[in-house]
């Protein structure tokens, strides 16, 4: 199994451009979801899924989009991108929404915004 | 405000030694408490969870305690090694609520 795995792994955009964030896991997990880490501060819930169809906001969903259209992939957009976007991005998943269940973490996409 | 407070931000050990990080959280009601570990440039990696009736529980060199009526968890390190450096994370849930709230982290160095 790959896990949890997320692309671009670095990129570099200019203020008020768009693009996505690619998240991927093959271990037939329900809930995904997209944090961001930002320094000096906790890891915050962008946007989650429960399963496939099925989305919420986060803590901090402002200027995000994601869709779930199957269970493997969950992809974050980025409508028009700003420097207070600029962090570390983690994709991570779970068997179910329960906080029992471990969460997988991806390796991170490392997004800077000019 | 961020329910869950980590200290040391940082700190720095001999290799061979041992260290202790804490976690203090303000998370009520209280259903578990994972610690997990973020090596530079990945993703975080869980230790160890506990519920609110559980006190300590080990991994292998890292033991956590935790005490549910002082809302305090520790995760200590024994005999460090240089694979050890990291960030270590404490993150708190409450009962049926999978929103989890994360601590800002410690960072360890393990020097030779």
């Amino acid at each position: 199994n790959a896990g949890v795995t997320q692309t671009p792994k670095f990129q570099v955009l200019k203020t008020g451009q768009s693009m996505t964030l690619q998240c991927a896991q093959d271990m037939n997990h329900e809930y995904m979801s997209w944090y961001r880490q930002d320094p000096g501060m906790g890891l915050r819930l962008i946007h989650y899924s429960v399963g496939a169809g099925i989305t919420d906001q986060g803590e901090v969903p402002n200027g995000y989009n994601v869709s779930r259209s199957t269970t493997e992939d969950f992809p974050l957009r980025l409508l028009s991108a700003a420097p207070s976007q600029t962090s570390v991005y983690f994709c991570a998943s779970s068997y179910q929404e329960s906080s029992y269940n471990e969460q997988f973490f991806g390796p991170g996409t490392r997004l800077t915004v000019l | 405000k961020n329910q869950v407070e980590q200290s040391p931000q940082s700190l720095i050990i001999l290799e061979g030694k041992n260290c202790t990080l804490q976690c203090n959280y303000t998370v009520s009601p209280f259903s578990n408490l994972r610690w997990y570990k973020q090596d530079t440039g990945r993703g975080p990696v869980s230790l160890t969870i506990m519920t609110f009736s559980e006190n300590t529980k080990s991994n292998g060199r890292y033991t956590a305690t935790l005490d549910a009526d002082t809302k305090q968890s520790s995760l200590h390190i024994t005999a460090s090694q240089l694979s050890d450096s990291a960030s270590y994370i404490c993150v708190v849930s409450a009962p049926n609520d999978y929103k989890l709230s994360f601590g800002a982290g410690t960072t360890v160095t393990v020097r030779a």
